[in-house]
């Protein structure tokens, strides 16, 4: 099946404690994203990549940190800098055509605070 | 940055009805798509229309770019549209700002 898979559907952290969000996708898309999510609220951008060993901030990459060693894959690191880390995680893929920069999103991560 | 206001934030109607959901930028932008959030919290893509209209089954949207606004149109409504509605934009060639959203629920 084609698509982004994002691993675990929900995961707990412990304060103190860093977490990792898997993100893959095999899509051949060159980009890749991190969204945040909280109750009632829009997407806000954490960290994107438009190639391998590239990324740069979104507007809240504060306590978050990734990595983008494979086109295929995304990983976001929940650090314990973050104090609120409570929140839906979605990670996203696009490629750039001539119909533009289409965004796909994986079905998500919640993550809780123990 | 700029701006995207989505209105109304809440719908509630009745299944069958017709609705329409706005979306608001504040700047020109060079691509702009809608997502249905099912109740479970998965994205699914509408449509992307950054200008002109589109129509997919029950559903259409139309962007007018000069005047920034986008309109998406949900006809017949069931229960299964609904979920959160989001527009969202990009300016230049990086990254989507999202909308807050509309909620719609639809009564059986």
């Amino acid at each position: 099946d084609g698509g982004i898979t994002q691993s675990p559907k929900y995961l707990f952290r412990k304060e103190g404690q860093n977490v990792t969000l898997s993100c893959e996708q095999n899509l051949n898309h060159d980009a890749m994203y991190w969204y945040r999510q909280d109750p009632g609220q829009g997407l806000r951008l954490i960290y994107y990549s438009q190639i391998v060993n590239d990324f740069q901030k979104g507007d809240i990459a504060e306590g978050y940190s990734v990595s983008r060693e494979k086109k295929e894959s995304f990983p976001l690191t929940v650090t314990s800098a973050q104090k609120n880390p409570t929140a839906f995680y979605l990670c996203a893929s696009s490629m750039r055509s001539d119909w533009g920069n289409i965004q796909y999103f994986g079905a998500g991560t919640r993550l809780s605070v123990l | 940055g700029i701006q995207v206001e989505q209105s109304p934030p809440d719908l509630i109607l009745q299944e069958g009805a017709n609705s329409t959901l706005r979306c608001n930028f504040s700047d020109s932008v060079n691509n702009l798509q809608w997502f249905h959030q099912n109740p479970w919290g998965q994205l699914i893509n509408l449509f992307y229309i950054p200008s002109g209209t589109k129509q997919n089954g029950r559903l259409s949207a139309t962007t007018v770019a000069t005047e920034r606004y986008s309109l998406l149109y949900i006809s017949s409504s069931q229960t299964t549209d609904s979920g959160v509605y989001f527009c969202a934009v990009e300016v230049g060639n990086e990254k989507l700002t999202f909308g807050t959203g509309t909620r719609l629920t639809i009564i059986p």
